[in-house]
């Protein structure tokens, strides 16, 4: 089956970079998305990699290793309103529906 | 504003009872998913139907059921609630009916059994 592991919570400071983990298990893969939730808010898509290497958009940017089972999402000039959980996800085995991470949750101080 | 709306945004109802969430695609969109999230699972897949047809199951107990009716929206029917329910449902839509990696969540209805 899938399995996906992410850390639970990141913390950082206003202006600075930070970078959330996932490494995952999956028969198939299909490529990896990230999504972002606000605390009681919808998840919103972020960015999604099939291939290997670096997709930059804006201040994120996902990379993505498939030889290592790895990809991360990177955020940079960090903002306050940047504190939200982040999600990695994976297609299931079928490729009908999609598989998510825990979250993780980052806290932005200032 | 993702375009995917859902009704209603809170519910609070007893155990042993049954509800239904609605929930609109956006427009052109014929997948829609439901999820549930709680605190201790995370965003859970429970289902997903495509152009009226369910296309997959996942986590979804056989208490719950759904459907997608020819106008494209659908419902998520939860019967015998327990307390173990409660939870925020969400539901979400794409364009095609492969496990869209770029869906678009609607607000989500918070359900509480008490």
């Amino acid at each position: 089956g899938q399995s996906l592991e992410q850390p639970s919570e990141v913390t950082a400071v206003e202006g600075a970079i930070v970078q959330i983990n996932c490494t995952y298990q999956t028969s198939g893969f299909y490529g990896l998305s990230w999504y972002q939730q606000h605390d009681g808010g919808a998840p919103t898509f972020l960015s999604y990699n099939a291939l290997d290497g670096l997709e930059e958009t804006g201040r994120f940017s996902s990379f993505l290793s498939r030889s290592d089972s790895y990809g991360y999402l990177l955020l940079q000039e960090l903002q306050m309103k940047d504190s939200a959980s982040y999600f990695c996800a994976v297609p299931n085995q079928a490729g009908t529906a999609l598989i998510f991470g825990k979250g993780t949750t980052l806290s932005v101080s200032s | 504003d993702s375009g995917v709306t859902q009704t209603p945004k809170h519910l609070i109802t007893a155990t042993g009872q049954r509800v239904t969430l609605r929930c609109s695609p956006r427009s052109g969109d014929l997948s829609v998913y439901w999820y549930q999230q709680s605190l201790d699972q995370g965003l859970q897949f429970l289902i997903q139907y495509y152009n009226g047809e369910e296309r997959a199951k996942g986590n979804i107990l056989e208490r719950f059921s759904a459907q997608q009716f020819p106008d494209l929206h659908s419902e998520l029917n939860l019967s015998s609630l327990e307390l173990g329910d409660s939870a925020l449902y969400f539901c979400a839509s794409s364009v095609g009916g492969s496990g869209d990696y770029e869906q678009y969540f609607g607000p989500g209805t918070r359900l509480t059994v008490t």
